[in-house]
Formats: C-alpha cells, sequence, structure tokens
C-alpha cells in the first residue's frame, strides 16, 4: 500500500525556521496537504494544494514540492507552534487518501 | 457555523459491532464528499473511509475493507460509520471530517470533535 514518510521529530528554537518534509512517490501527480494537531484537539488544516494558505492561518506557514518531496516550512516559530504535523495526500490513481506518519514540532 | 458533531462511540467487546454518527450543519451537506479517519492512541492519523456527496461511491483502508460500512442520510444531514467484527486493533478516536471545495481540493477542512471507540474485553 501507498505510504508517505515524514521525520518524527523536528525541534527549533523560537524565531528560527522549521522545515518537514513528506516523501512519495504519487507526490508529483498528486497534491499534498498539511494539518496541524495540538494535544486533546482535532486537526486544523493549515496548507492545501501544495502551497496555499487558507484564510485565518498566520502567513509564517508556507508550503512548497519538488519531485516526491513536500515541505511545509513555518518561518519564525512560536511557542504556540509546537504540535503535531500531518501530511495528506492520495495514492497515484487518486482514489485511495493516505496520511503521514506525523512529525512531532518541539519548540525548544 | 459550520459544524461536525460525532456520536456513538464507547466500549465495546471483539467482535462486537458499533455505528458512528455525525450530525452536520452549517453548509450544504449533500454537496460535498465526507470521510471518517481515526487515530490509535498515541499514533497517528488514519483515514478509514469516504463517500461521495450523493452516497454513490464509497471506499475504505484496507484495514476495515468488507468489515466496516459508511454510509449517509442527506435529509438528515447525517454521515454513519457501521463497525462490525471489531478488533482490539480498532481502537482509537473517529473523527468525521468535511472534503473541500474546488478550490481547496481533496483537503478535509473541518473535523468533528472525535468519539472514542474502544474494543476490550
Amino acid at each position: 500500500s501507498y505510504e508517505l514518510t515524514q521525520p518524527p521529530s523536528v525541534s527549533v528554537s523560537p524565531g528560527q525556521t522549521a522545515r518537514i518534509t513528506c516523501s512519495g512517490d504519487a507526490l508529483p501527480k498528486q497534491y499534498a496537504y498539511w494539518y496541524q494537531q495540538k494535544p486533546g484537539q482535532a486537526p486544523v488544516l493549515v496548507i492545501y494544494k501544495d502551497s496555499e494558505r487558507p484564510s485565518g492561518i498566520p502567513e509564517r506557514f508556507s508550503g512548497s514540492s519538488s519531485g516526491t518531496t513536500v515541505t511545509l516550512t513555518i518561518s519564525g516559530v512560536q511557542a504556540e507552534d509546537e504540535a503535531d504535523y500531518y501530511c495528506q495526500s492520495a495514492d497515484s490513481s487518486g482514489t485511495y487518501t493516505v496520511f503521514g506518519g506525523g512529525t512531532k514540532l518541539t519548540v525548544l | 457555523e459550520v459544524q461536525l458533531l460525532e456520536s456513538g462511540g464507547g466500549l465495546v467487546q471483539p467482535g462486537g459491532s458499533l455505528r458512528l454518527s455525525c450530525a452536520a450543519s452549517g453548509f450544504t451537506f449533500s454537496s460535498y464528499a465526507m470521510s471518517w479517519v481515526r487515530q490509535a492512541p498515541g499514533k497517528g492519523l488514519e483515514w478509514v473511509s469516504a463517500i461521495s456527496g450523493s452516497g454513490g461511491s464509497t471506499y475504505y483502508a484496507d484495514s476495515v475493507k468488507g468489515r466496516f460500512t459508511i454510509s449517509r442520510d442527506n435529509s438528515k444531514n447525517t454521515l454513519y460509520l457501521q463497525m462490525n467484527s471489531l478488533r482490539a486493533e480498532d481502537t482509537a478516536v473517529y473523527y468525521c471530517a468535511k472534503y473541500g471545495t474546488t478550490v481547496t481540493g481533496d483537503a478535509f477542512d473541518i473535523w468533528g470533535q472525535g468519539t472514542m471507540v474502544t474494543v476490550s474485553s
């Protein structure tokens, strides 16, 4: 079955830039989406279609795509950004949704 | 206000059944595909199942195919997940999620608060 691969953890100091990657063979064909999830809460969409930001999401959140890897970038990280982040996409047929394993962002 | 509210979770024995419901409000329910996503304790998100706006097309993860059935009643603005032959590994918080618009694509733009399902003897 199709898989998306994320690093288990990323750590940055406040004010620095955090980059979280997501790799998958179908990513050149399928859009990627990113979610932020804080403990005890439902996920929140922060990036759609690789690089678009929903209304209400701070400008410090951005997304990019290159080949089989997509990247969520958080510029000027704040303490409130500490959370789990998940990428989502579809298999090559576009039929089945898949999530990456998640990345825990720690703000030092 | 756009809202999804799940119900029906609880404790069930292995091999048992449970039906989850998700009541939608604040948007034209029948216009959007819907999905169930689960999260086992301390684990990541796992897509479970999806259904088209009309209900005519359904999709399942391999882990639940043949045991779970997704359905919807557009007259009641409600999504369902019938879960049969439950296993310990089905223990999770189950989220109802709305697929996005033509602008946002297949993003899950609205999520419910989740309902806990525990499979244990």
